[in-house]
């Protein structure tokens, strides 16, 4: 089992659509995990940040973590064109060793 | 907003040459790191550097490999005897805490190899 796993899409929706991305992971000693925007020739940019399990909201984008599961979640309400990204789930146990996801490539049509 | 800066954007390098890339992490962060991202695969850790030495590293950061803060501002990572499986995007990274808070990368520097 890989110890990260995204579903790499490609996902499309029309504008205004609620985006739900997923990861799952097999490492039980994570605990930090991120949620990171790439756009196409530029680097990883941090959306969400959250610490264990329970849910983060930060204007229209809102994470959640589920360890007993090892499932992470990023929801996008409202989607707009310039939500037409790669998005990137990484986690880490905390000794700088971040290990991410493949990375979902969504498009958010007008 | 504060940022991470990475020089040169795009590299052209033939086998065997040796490269180094550059990186000005966030001034207040303490503690910076090396990714590779292939052509179409994963974001891969290639290593974390703080206190003016490496703390971890990955099976992929082999001899061929070095990093160094030569000076205040910089972080450089130069890889030796470069090879064709070299090319690839590098970004660095930087945090100001090992754990607590997050990595913030910089926009990449595209290496290829001829």
């Amino acid at each position: 089992q890989k110890e990260v796993e995204q579903d790499p899409g490609p996902l499309s929706v029309p504008e205004g659509a609620i985006v739900s991305l997923n990861c799952t992971y097999s490492n039980s000693a994570f605990q930090y995990f991120m949620w990171y925007r790439q756009y196409s020739r530029k680097g990883p940019e941090l959306l969400m940040y959250t610490y264990s399990s329970g849910n983060k909201e930060d204007g229209r984008f809102t994470a959640q973590v589920d360890k007993s599961s090892k499932y992470i979640s990023l929801f996008i309400r409202d989607s707009q064109p310039s939500d037409s990204a790669t998005y990137l789930c990484a986690m880490s146990a905390g000794n700088n060793d971040m290990r991410f996801g493949a990375g979902t490539r969504l498009t958010v049509k007008p | 907003e504060p940022e991470v800066t990475q020089t040169p954007s795009h590299q052209v390098t033939q086998m065997g040459q040796e490269v180094i890339l550059r990186c000005v992490p966030i001034s207040n962060h303490l503690y910076f790191y090396w990714y590779r991202q292939i052509l179409g695969q994963k974001v891969e850790f290639l290593v974390s550097f703080y206190n003016n030495e490496i703390s971890e590293k990955s099976e992929i950061f082999d001899d061929q490999f070095s990093v160094e803060r030569p000076d205040g501002s910089n972080f450089t990572l130069k890889i030796r005897s470069t090879k064709l499986e070299d090319s690839a995007m590098y970004f660095c990274a930087s945090s100001e805490s090992a754990s607590d808070q997050p990595q913030h990368f910089g926009d990449g520097t595209r290496l290829s190899i001829l």
